[in-house]
């Protein structure tokens, strides 16, 4: 099956800054990459995503980037807020369905005013 | 309200008990999934269903058990809790191939 890794596992940044957030996946069929982001007290709410024929992708701060050669991906949100401070999860998935998702371990993110 | 909702939000139990957790979706969405989120392991996904008559077992089944009462409940059931089952539980929903889970607040489970 499918083994995704994440990196790091937590991560203060200044308000302002930018944050990286990286992922690893084993599985070279893979072909659908979210990211996730869940709030204190909330379910995981997905922020954006990334499909295997794109190198890139961004909404407003936040941007993914994936390496098919090297089988990682990333997230970076520029411009940090307080309200980005949460858990960030990468998944991948070859075959559609949620029930195919594999997921990393989780980043939480420390935004400092 | 919230488009998947699930009850109790936190529950603190016995270990040999029967307790059921619930999940009911307004999304009209077929497809349902229970996942448990335990520090430093992520989400796993203990069971799905992709439709009332469909029950189909995830990564880490053991021990657990569900439901699909209708196309907008799905329950999750630990017939004889164990402490090691204390972690948080999500209930989350699909719509069709899309790959996007859409997931609900989350049940904290306490087995003592």
């Amino acid at each position: 099956g499918e083994n995704v890794e994440q990196h790091p596992s937590t991560l203060s940044v200044q308000e302002g800054d930018s944050a990286v957030i990286k992922c690893t996946y084993s599985d070279s069929a893979s072909n659908y990459f979210p990211w996730y982001k869940q709030e204190l007290g909330k379910g995981p709410q997905l922020i954006i995503d990334i499909r295997s024929n794109v190198g890139e992708k961004k909404d407003q701060r936040i941007a993914v980037t994936l390496n098919k050669t090297a089988k990682h991906f990333s997230l970076h949100i520029t411009e940090t807020q307080p309200e980005d401070s949460a858990v960030y999860f990468c998944a991948a998935s070859k075959r559609a369905g949620a029930n195919n998702l594999f997921f990393g371990t989780g980043t939480r993110l420390t935004v400092i005013p | 309200d919230a488009d998947v909702t699930q009850t109790p939000r936190n529950r603190i139990t016995k270990t040999g008990k029967r307790i059921m957790l619930e999940c009911s979706q307004t999304k009209g969405h077929d497809r349902m999934y229970w996942y448990r989120q335990d520090p430093g392991l992520g989400l796993r996904l203990i069971y799905y269903s992709f439709d009332v008559k469909d029950i189909n077992k995830g990564e880490i089944s053991d021990g657990y058990s569900v439901s699909r009462q209708a196309q907008a409940k799905f329950s999750l059931a630990l017939e004889s809790a164990i402490p090691n089952q204390t972690a948080l539980y999500f209930c989350a929903t699909g719509g069709g191939s899309n790959t996007e889970a859409f997931f609900g607040q989350g049940t904290r489970l306490t087995v003592v």
